[in-house]
This record gives C-alpha cells, structure tokens and sequence, in this order.
C-alpha cells in the first residue's frame, strides 16, 4: 500500500487481557514510531525505531508496555495485562530518516488503532 | 523536564479571519520543529522547521521558526471551516534516535 497501515482500527478488550497492536510501515522507511492519544490530550511519544539500532523505548509508560520490529518493517505493540487508563488511540508512523534526502524526517501516520480497556 | 507549549489551547473564528498559533519551546538537543493538522484520529503533517527565520509556505498557511526565542508561530491567512481541527506543534530531538515531544494542541474552530 501508499501509506502506513495499522490493525486492527478498533479493539474492545477487558481488564487485565493482553493485546497486540500491528503497524506496517511504508515500505523502505527505516524509522518508525509508536504514540499514544488520550481523549483530550496531546500525543505521547511511545517508541521509536530506527533501522537495526537498538530502539529508543524512553516513552514507554510501564513494563507492561512492549514492543518489536521484525525485519526492519512491521511493528507489533504489545499491552500485557490492560488497565482502563491505556484506553487511547495508538498511532503509528514511519519516516525515511537517515536517508539524508530532504524532507526524510516527515512522519507519515497510520490511522491508528482505538484501544477500549473495559 | 523538556516541553513543548501551544497558545492559545483553543481559538473560535469566522471564516475569513486571519489566525496566528504560537509554539514555543525549551527542549536541548534541537533537531526540528513540526507542525501538524489533526482532524480525525491521525495527524497531517504540514511543516518541518530547522532553520531560523526562514518562512516556509502551503497555500494559505505559513509557519517560521525563531531559535534564538525558541519559538515557532503558525499563520493561517482567509480561513475556511475545513481548516476547523487541532494543530499540534512538535519538537524533534536528536538524542540517540530521534524522538518528538509534542504540545497540546490548538483547537481551533472555523465558523461559517
């Protein structure tokens, strides 16, 4: 495809069940990124990986919080043992950086994954 | 701790009008400042920022960077109401990757 895809785009879950979230990058793009969006609330950094780099897992909220790129392409977000407050819109996006080309830092987002812990 | 502050948080207009959204700064490790448009669930990017007083322009919006001040502003000239949504201003690190810390937002709302 053109853009970054995430699945699935809504996930109802109850309190306490783990999940998976999946995004697939635009193709070629080495670095990805996952954020979190609270009703109401600005987005919040997550993870970032870029190309075979050990990735940058500052934003992660807790350890239930994971995360794994295999093959330098799809991402998978794992959420053990959900709270309600992980209730949010997981977004997303992958950028050329590293490239050098102009404009490579421009994240393109996905639509994002609509996470409902209940 | 580093952040990212918009201004204001929300803006009513009719259309027509001209806007103007601030964004400043106080992060170390600069690398870039981004502006995005969010309408639904996931943002539209519109600029990337690194260098200072260099307007960068898309049709009607237009955004310049100050990184002496720290700030950036982001100008929205004969608005329209499908330029109703959030506009989020993003800061990029460059620590060991590259990760962004983003504002809140400005919503802003576009009547007819």
């Amino acid at each position: 495809g053109a853009g970054v895809s995430q699945s699935p785009s809504n996930k109802v879950t109850e309190k306490g069940k783990d999940v998976e979230l999946r995004c697939d990058p635009i193709s070629g793009h080495t670095a990805l990124y996952w954020y979190r969006q609270r009703l109401g609330q600005g987005l919040e950094f997550l993870i970032y990986f870029q190309g075979n780099s050990a990735p940058d897992k500052s934003g992660l909220p807790s350890d239930r919080f994971s995360a794994e790129r295999t093959g330098g392409s799809v991402s998978t977000l794992t959420i053990q043992r959900t709270q309600q407050e992980d209730s949010a819109v997981y977004l997303c996006a992958s950028s050329l950086v590293g490239s050098g080309l102009v404009g490579a830092d421009t994240q393109y987002f996905g639509p994002g994954t609509r996470l409902t812990v209940l | 701790e580093d952040k990212v502050v918009q201004s204001p948080l929300s803006l009513v207009v009719h259309e027509g009008d001209t806007v103007t959204l601030n964004c400043s700064y106080e992060v170390t490790n600069f690398r870039s400042l981004l502006w995005y448009k969010q309408e639904k669930k996931a943002p539209t990017f519109l600029f990337m920022l690194t260098s200072s007083g260099i307007e960068k322009k898309s049709g009607r919006l237009s955004s310049i960077l100050d990184k002496k001040e720290l700030f950036s502003i982001l100008n929205i000239t004969a608005t329209q109401t499908g330029d109703s949504a959030i506009y989020l201003c993003a800061e990029g690190r460059d620590n060991y990757g590259q990760n962004f810390v983003f504002g809140p937002g400005t919503r802003l709302s576009v009547l007819p």
